[in-house]
Order: structure tokens, then sequence, then C-alpha cells
């Protein structure tokens, strides 16, 4: 099965809206990473998270290692938001294993 | 300009053709990868390279290498391209497990 699972997969907000995105994991991560691909294909760095929480402008994200899952939050979502969001655990094998989940399909609308 | 670059952009050839994608990376990272992104979004990790130790190959066929000439540099060659081997593959490089990511070369095989 799917060793990151990202919901939902797909999301239409309103401009101005607020909305949370979030991973679980089937494996033992120890960070997590959430980017933005926009519609040209460029995967931009959200966030890097060891267990806590970040905040970036808009965007704030947690990461909880013992409950196994992410989430990303959006507030005050603008057109630029849109596109694909994908979240990606390190996996605690002792090398540098990264497993993204399936990304939500962001689309902002006016 | 400090980031990843990659060449080509995009790159349509036959099959059983050999070909080679050039990843760089002027972000002082030691660590670099190549990534698949299939028609469908997912993205695998293929490779991570540490110093010109490969770290992690994800059962990658064996028509797929890693060439690495310094730590700035991750090149991915294809011996014999097969028709599923069309897809994105996107460069990333890190130091603290922090990825970044280049553009991406678009690989179609007729």
């Amino acid at each position: 099965g799917d060793k990151v699972k990202q919901s939902p997969s797909a999301l239409s907000l309103q401009e101005g809206t607020n909305s949370a995105l979030r991973c679980n994991f089937s494996i033992a991560a120890t960070t997590v990473q959430w980017f933005l691909q926009n519609p040209r294909g460029s995967l931009m760095n959200l966030f890097y998270l060891v267990p806590g929480t970040k905040e970036n402008g808009r965007l704030k994200s947690a990461f909880d290692s013992k409950e196994s899952y992410s989430t990303l939050h959006i507030r005050d979502a603008q057109l630029e938001d849109s596109g694909t969001y994908f979240c990606a655990a390190e996996a605690d094998t002792g090398y540098q294993n990264f497993y993204f989940g399936k990304g939500t399909s962001l689309t902002v609308i006016p | 300009e400090t980031a990843v670059f990659q060449t080509p952009n995009y790159h349509v050839t036959q099959v059983g053709n050999e070909v080679s994608f050039n990843c760089k990376q002027t972000l002082g990272h030691d660590t670099m990868y190549w990534y698949k992104q299939d028609s469908k979004k997912l993205l695998k990790i293929m490779f991570s390279y540490n110093n010109k130790q490969l770290i992690v190959n994800e059962t990658v066929p064996r028509r797929f290498s890693p060439q690495s000439s310094d730590k700035a540099h991750l090149n991915l060659r294809i011996k014999s391209v097969e028709p599923e081997d069309s897809a994105v593959y996107l460069c990333a490089s890190s130091f603290s497990y922090e990825q970044y990511f280049g553009p991406g070369t678009r690989l179609t095989v007729l």
C-alpha cells in the first residue's frame, strides 16, 4: 500500500478562504517536506519539518511523528496558490529515502 | 544565481536509443537525487548520490545509471529506452535533507 497518503486528492477553494491538506504515513517518518508544483512543472520547497510546526506567511505546517501525520494549512487562498501540493516523508531507514504522496491538486477560483 | 539546472528541457527519442540528461547544482549541496514523475504525477526517487557514493537505488531497471563527476553534477543515462520510460525526470539536491528541485526533463519515447 501507499506509504504516504495525501488527502484530499483535489480541492477547489474560493479566493480568500482557508483550507487544510493532510498526509498520513504508514512508515516511521523522521522528517516531512511540503512542495508546490506549479502548472509549468517546477517543484517549489514550502516547508521542511522535523516534528513540530512552522509558519510562513499564509502557510502553516505541522508534523506529528507519533501520530504519523502532517498538515498544511492555507489561509486567505490566492489565485497563485493553485497547483499540486506534495508531501514527502523521509523514512527512518538510515538512508536518505524519501516517499512522496500522490499530491493534492488545488484550484483557487476568483 | 544559485539553483538546480537541468538540460535538456525536452527530449523525444525512439525505443532502444540511449539518452543522457544533465543536472548541475550551484547551491553547494553535498547530495543529489534523480526522481521520476509519471503521467499521473507520481514521484519516485531513483537515485541519490552523496560524495560520489550511491546511497539509495529504488529497484530501478539496470538500463538507468547515474553518473557524477563531482558533487555539483549528477547526470542520468538510460542505455536503451523503453516506452514506459516516458516521464518527467527531476533532479534535486540537498545539504541537510531539505531538497531543492530542478525544472525537470520531459522524455517521450516513441
